[in-house]
């Protein structure tokens, strides 16, 4: 399957903080999908991004489809307690063809 | 709407046991998939459904087999448990599995196998 690569692994932040996380790939995607999951739930959608460039808001939420369709980022501002669980982001190349990434898991500390 | 909803939450099993994990849906999406979780290696797709009478394999199907005899369910069993299917199992659902749909995550179902 496809490789999407997550950086960091985990982060540690005081609440209050900026958080920045993304994923790369070597495979072209159509679509790039961020998700968050909290302990002992199944993983919720954030944001969707459906063209190279595009960049999108979601509140506090900042997401950007890399141009060269390989890559993400994700960007929290002014981290929240609630902000806490593993992030993943999702290439789409097809219908049902979803790939998940790694995760990157966030901790902030109040 | 109860969403997605999955049973149970928590299973150990004996290797060369079998079992069926439930899912159900009530929100009259065709699509449905099942994705195993396992640590460092984010969510991999087993099986999915398109509509009803209609299964497909995904990135990871062995040792696990899927039907779809109804718009709201898709139970995925294990024939024949393996320690290496010990994993955490996620069943979603979407309108039509396309571009732009947003699939919805089931709570999980913790499955042990020894």
């Amino acid at each position: 399957g496809q490789q999407l690569n997550q950086s960091p692994q985990s982060m540690f932040i005081q609440e209050g903080e900026d958080v920045s996380m993304n994923c790369t790939s070597s495979s072209i995607f159509n679509t790039w999908l961020w998700y968050k999951q909290d302990p002992g739930e199944g993983p919720v959608l954030l944001i969707a991004l459906y063209k190279a460039g595009e960049l999108t808001s979601n509140g506090r939420l900042t997401a950007q489809f890399g141009i060269t369709r390989k890559d993400s980022f994700l960007n929290i501002s002014a981290s929240i307690p609630s902000d806490v669980g593993i992030y993943f982001c999702a290439g789409q190349t097809g219908a049902n063809n979803l790939f998940f990434g790694t995760g990157t898991r966030l901790t902030v500390i109040p | 709407n109860a969403g997605v909803t999955q049973t149970p939450k928590f299973q150990v099993l004996k290797t060369g046991q079998s079992m069926t994990l439930q899912c159900a849906q009530d929100m009259n999406h065709e699509y449905m998939s099942w994705y195993r979780q396992d640590p460092g290696m984010g969510l991999r797709l087993i099986h999915y459904s398109v509509g009803a009478g209609i299964t497909d394999q995904g990135e990871v199907p062995n040792g696990y087999n899927v039907s779809r005899s109804t718009t709201e369910d898709f139970p995925l069993r294990l024939l024949s448990a393996a320690p290496s299917q010990t994993s955490v199992y996620f069943c979603a659902s979407s309108y039509s599995g396309s571009f732009g749909d947003e699939q919805y995550f089931g709570p999980g179902t913790r499955l042990t196998v020894t």
